[in-house]
């Protein structure tokens, strides 16, 4: 199974709301991240976590607050966010044995 | 910015034809990949190629890599329509374990 499940598949929310983004894998991968991605522009990275810890974040605002609760799983909590904010987004796992991510097929946000 | 770049941005080709697509980067790397992204879906990855690999195939797809002139290309031989795609190429650098994406390529294969 390399399957990465990402619900909602849309979400749409005003700029008060508070939602949540979530992100499921069961290959027993250790590393996940969260990207952002613009209409044709490439992936953007937000988060990584490597062992249920963060390890990077690419200078995200405090508006997106990642969690990883347990190795399969990784939410994305979204609040206050902005009109600009609207973008697909994607969840991806890697294994420890190399560099190949896999990708779910993301979350439609728009911010309304 | 260390996004590499990748041209031609947009390729239009008929079924059956080959699609050429190059990416150049910025910096040393570990290795580099391609991804393929349906419309508005997530990323699938297509093939991996080791900096000290100068080619590789997989299917109707060749990879080269040329590690002096920091670049590397990908063709699809015999297009279909379901190649249609926008196609990115990613690097991996250090021991970060994280993607440096190309700026992509969007391919559509007409019948």
């Amino acid at each position: 199974d390399t399957e990465v499940t990402q619900t909602p598949k849309h979400l749409v929310m005003g700029m008060t709301n508070k939602k949540s983004l979530k992100c499921e894998q069961h290959m027993g991968h250790r590393a996940m991240y969260w990207y952002k991605q613009k209409a044709k522009k490439p992936p953007e990275l937000m988060f990584v976590y490597s062992y249920e810890k963060l390890s990077i974040n690419e200078s995200v605002p405090s508006r997106f607050s990642p969690e990883c609760p347990n190795s399969s799983l990784l939410n994305l909590h979204l609040h206050a966010l902005q009109p600009e904010d609207s973008a697909l987004y994607l969840c991806a796992s890697r294994g420890s044995a190399g560099d190949i991510q896999y990708f779910g097929a993301g979350t439609r946000l728009s911010v309304l | 910015s260390q996004q590499g770049e990748e041209d031609p941005q947009a390729l239009s080709i008929q079924e059956g034809e080959n699609a050429t697509m190059n990416c150049s980067y910025k910096t040393s790397i570990n290795n580099l990949q391609w991804y393929r992204q349906n419309s508005g879906r997530g990323l699938v990855h297509l093939i991996l190629i080791r900096s000290n690999e100068r080619e590789k195939h997989s299917g109707r797809l060749r990879v080269t890599l040329d590690t002096s002139k920091k670049s590397s290309s990908l063709l699809i031989t015999a297009s279909r329509a379901a190649d249609t795609a926008s196609y990115f190429c990613a690097t991996v650098a250090g021991t970060a374990s994280k993607l440096t994406f190309g700026t992509g390529t969007r391919l559509q294969v007409t019948l």
